[in-house]
């Protein structure tokens, strides 16, 4: 089983600014198997990223990802009010599927 | 529009039986892997089960395996997941999902299962 690794837990930033995640596996990723989520309270999660770095339908472009084999990075350029909520990495290389503990941006 | 509605949970007895189901619309539902994922309150994510489009494939996260079922009717764009043996750990928010080679690309709303005496 992949385990991954969020990190920071919570992340305290003021609209604006720029918000970087990352996503460490215990092992390597295959061909960048790779999706991010943005999860809010009471909602479901939507689907940010898939293949480490391809922005899905409707994503504004102020999110991207990047990284291949254990490292992965979810960065938002400028966060909007919007963004503020949990995000999680999950990988798809292999089963089970499995998510990160997931990372809390916080208004500052 | 792509919905995915879920249905079916509800209170239950440790050791008790739970049938969840997910209506699906807005794509081709027959073409298409689907999962369940799961979420304990104020905790993560995590994968439950997926099954391919003619139940040829069903795969489980090991603490479900024997205890819960996945199937599927095309006819009705319904998924199913029964689920036997509840514990109290397995109390969360249960959603279903479209899997798109790994990625769930598409989510319902979620109902809750909690199991409790």
């Amino acid at each position: 089983e992949i385990v991954l690794t969020q990190s920071p837990g919570t992340l305290s930033l003021s609209p604006g600014e720029r918000a970087t995640l990352s996503c460490r596996a215990s092992q390597s990723v295959r061909s960048r198997c790779l999706a991010w989520y943005q999860q809010k309270p009471g909602q479901a999660p939507r689907l940010l990223i898939y293949g480490a770095s391809s922005r899905a339908t409707g994503i504004p472009d102020r999110f991207s990802g990047s990284g291949s084999g254990t490292d992965f990075t979810l960065t938002i350029s400028r966060l909007e009010p919007e963004d503020f909520a949990v995000y999680y990495c999950q990988q798809y290389d292999n089963l089970p599927r499995t998510f990160g503990q997931g990372t809390k941006v916080e208004i500052k | 529009e792509v919905q995915l509605v879920e249905s079916g949970g509800g209170l239950v007895q440790p050791g008790g039986s739970l049938r969840l189901s997910c209506a699906a619309s807005g794509f081709t539902f027959r073409s298409s892997w689907m999962t369940w994922v799961r979420q304990a309150p104020g905790k993560g994510l995590e994968w439950v089960a997926n099954i391919n489009q003619d139940e040829g494939e069903k795969y489980f996260l090991d603490s479900v395996k024997g205890r819960f079922t996945i199937s599927r009717d095309n006819a009705k764009n319904s998924l199913y997941l029964q689920m036997n043996s509840l514990r109290a750990e397995d109390t969360a928010v249960y959603y279903c999902g479209r899997d798109t080679r790994g990625v769930f690309d598409y989510w319902g709303q979620g109902t809750l299962v909690t199991v409790s005496s």
